[in-house]
């Protein structure tokens, strides 16, 4: 099984800030991951695919890279529509998908 | 623009078979997968099973073979049943679609998108 670590499980920032996540897989995954944002009480939402490519409507402020085992997810500038939990995804199984532990974002 | 929508009961008592169905509008079920996701209250996710458009079929191993996901092209929709229930199966449930990519030419689960509402199911007798 592919193991999927996300840091920091949690984090605090102010509005206009730069916010950087982390999701580091225990093999390689090429670039078969994707992330999702998940407000509170509401379903998750795409937001990337292929480990950079930005889905179709999600603002230009959210970037992602990586490739192989080691993943960032960047919020250009922290807005408060962005508190919601983030989710990585890595789908190079189609065998057993597994998504990352979460990180909450917070808004000071 | 395609929605999902999950239906079925709130409540299901222990030893018994949970069963939802996701119906979907706005696109048609001829290709994808289409697939179940759940969350338990509180904590992160965790994805139960698959159904290609063309009716193969996978599930994550560690629900030690109690799913069982069909599909019903015609009417739209596709549905969830997991057997033998307890209260670790309580949980918010997603369906959503599976997006297809190409690995050295062959088809392969993606990403989800979109997803269902999500319906929250309460194992408790």
């Amino acid at each position: 099984d592919i193991q999927m670590t996300q840091s920091p499980s949690s984090l605090s920032a102010s509005v206009g800030d730069r916010v950087t996540i982390t999701c580091r897989t225990s093999q390689d995954i090429k670039n078969y991951l994707a992330w999702y944002q998940q407000r509170p009480g509401k379903a998750p939402k795409l937001l990337i695919f292929a480990a950079s490519t930005l889905q179709s409507g999600v603002p230009s402020r959210f970037s992602g890279s990586g490739s192989g085992t080691d993943f960032t997810l960047t919020i250009s500038s922290l807005q408060p529509a962005d508190a919601a939990t983030y989710f990585c995804q890595n789908y190079n199984t189609a065998l057993l998908l597994s998504f990352g532990g979460g990180t909450k974002v917070e808004i000071k | 623009q395609l929605q999902l929508q999950e239906s079925g009961p709130g409540l299901v008592k222990p030893s018994e078979t949970l069963s939802l169905t996701c119906s979907v509008s706005g696109g048609s079920m001829n290709s994808d997968y289409w697939t179940w996701v759940r969350q338990p209250p509180g904590k992160g996710l965790q994805w139960i099973g698959h159904i290609f458009h063309s009716g193969g079929t996978t599930y994550n191993p560690s629900l030690g073979g109690r799913v069982f996901i069909s599909a019903d092209p015609s009417k739209k929709q596709f549905s969830l049943r997991l057997k033998s229930v307890t209260a670790a199966d309580t949980a918010i449930y997603y369906c959503a679609r599976g997006a297809t990519h190409m690995i050295f030419g062959l088809v392969r689960f993606g990403w989800f998108d979109p997803w269902g509402q999500g319906t929250l199911v309460t194992v408790s007798s």
